[in-house]
């Protein structure tokens, strides 16, 4: 069955650090998204992704947030200044064309900040 | 940002038994989802509902979304020791591409 890979599934970095997050989306899904979970918290939406742009940010997704599809496979979440809140588990997902049940999250990367 | 206020936050029950939990909203929601999440995992849909008043089925699974469109609850009947984890509400609202999750329902089960 297809599936969402993210790599690493381990990250430790320091505080200031640039850290990027990687994940290959199910080969024929359109729509990308980034989600991430504190320890113990809800599931947070960060940012979607369609056409080669964002299509929608939440206030967590600021300026030390970005996405890029560099090609054709690979779907990247860069944050250029970590910070310790942003110690947590991020998700990628995808989907086809169609409604949300098609949602597939990957395993997840646990990024840790010290 | 909206708000899916989920309870119970945790269950421990005995193998066998039915579990019952929900979510409501301020909100009205055009879509809500059930998901679980085993550890180390990402959530796993289970359950998705598109109109207000449907009652759908998965298994020993069930879910409604309420009439008013701000409130959905998860049934599981006859408990069995693989249905440990935590089980989240999600919404969609019009318009929107992410979802918003509530903050989990822990389900434990005593042999």
């Amino acid at each position: 069955e297809p599936e969402v890979t993210q790599t690493p599934s381990h990250q430790v970095t320091q505080m200031g650090q640039e850290v990027i997050l990687r994940c290959v989306p199910i080969s024929n899904h359109l729509y990308f998204y980034w989600y991430r979970q504190i320890l113990g918290q809800k599931v947070e939406f960060l940012v979607s992704f369609y056409n080669n742009e964002i299509s929608e940010k939440s206030e967590i997704f600021d300026d030390q947030f970005s996405v890029e599809r560099p090609d054709g496979s690979n779907f990247t979440l860069k944050i250029r200044s970590t910070k310790l809140e942003d110690s947590a588990m991020y998700f990628c997902a995808s989907k086809p064309q169609g409604a949300v049940e098609k949602l597939f999250f990957g395993s997840g990367t646990q990024l840790s900040v010290l | 940002g909206q708000q899916l206020n989920q309870s119970p936050q945790s269950m421990f029950i005995q193998e066998g038994e039915d579990v019952s939990m929900n979510c409501t909203s301020s909100s009205i929601f055009n879509t809500w989802l059930w998901y679980k999440q085993d550890p180390g995992e990402g959530p796993v849909l289970l359950i998705a509902l598109y109109k207000a008043g449907e009652l759908t089925s998965n298994g020993r699974l069930t879910a409604q979304f309420g009439i008013t469109r701000k409130d959905s609850f998860l049934n599981i009947s006859a408990s069995i020791p693989s249905d440990v984890g935590i089980y989240f509400c999600a919404g969609q609202l019009v318009g929107a591409d992410g979802l918003t999750f509530g903050k989990g329902t822990h389900l434990i089960i005593q042999p």
